[in-house]
């Protein structure tokens, strides 16, 4: 069965960068984009970018360009976001989810950016 | 950017009641291919959102035949007909037709 598994909740300081990733099993990892989305609390779902671990190409939301980078792993199957120069505003919950049907999910990342 | 705009943000529900709906784009989501891909989510209270509705009317493997899609160019319908008890939380429609993709604000379905 088609499973994502995301790495656990950070806490990180302002001005730092975090990676999370992104575990994926039971399909082939290099046949589906890999998509990420942040839900900051109580808020909705805004889409990061995506990337097609199976050549590497990648395409981003503008709002997120020079603040996230993705790349994919196909040794381990895993798919990896980095965020940098953390803020505040990049306090969410951060989701990895298969295809640009979001046909499945990962449970999300907690990250908390605090001095 | 499209802008998705879900009505009503918040929904109250007996169980058994039908309800609906309804995503309004702010540009046409009929992709030069001819494919719509209008998405609908379901995100229950601490979980990831899941996929239930595809492409408009596409029923997810998995998902029950009470949760229906509807539409074309700009509006879009769910209806859930007869609501149950696993069904409350909250709603997003989303598109892939044009770059980058967008979600609406979302519509929460409570128990009155």
């Amino acid at each position: 069965q088609v499973q994502l598994q995301q790495s656990g909740a950070e806490l990180v300081k302002p001005g730092s960068s975090v990676k999370i990733s992104c575990k994926a099993s039971g399909y082939t990892f290099t046949s589906y984009d890999m998509h990420w989305i942040k839900q900051q609390p109580g808020n909705g779902l805004e889409w990061i970018g995506w990337i097609y671990p199976g050549n590497g190409n990648t395409k981003y939301n503008q709002k997120f360009n020079g603040k996230a980078t993705l790349t994919a792993d196909k040794s381990s199957s895993t798919a990896y976001m980095q965020l940098s120069s953390l803020t505040s505003e990049d306090s969410a919950v951060y989701f990895c989810a298969r295809s640009g049907y979001f046909d499945f999910w990962g449970p999300g990342t907690m990250v908390t950016v605090s001095s | 950017d499209v802008v998705l705009t879900q009505t009503p943000p918040t929904l109250s529900a007996t169980i058994g009641q039908s309800v609906s709906i309804s995503c309004r784009s702010s540009q046409s989501l009929l992709h030069s291919n001819g494919n719509t891909y209008l998405h609908w989510l379901l995100q229950r209270p601490g979980q990831s959102p899941q996929l239930l509705i595809y492409s408009v009317s596409r029923l997810e493997s998995g998902v029950p035949n009470r949760f229906s899609g509807s539409g074309s160019g700009t509006d879009f319908t769910l209806k859930i007909s007869g609501v149950e008890a696993e069904d409350l939380g909250v709603y997003y429609c989303v598109q892939g037709t044009h770059a980058p993709w967008t979600f609406g604000g979302g519509t929460k379905l409570e128990l009155k």
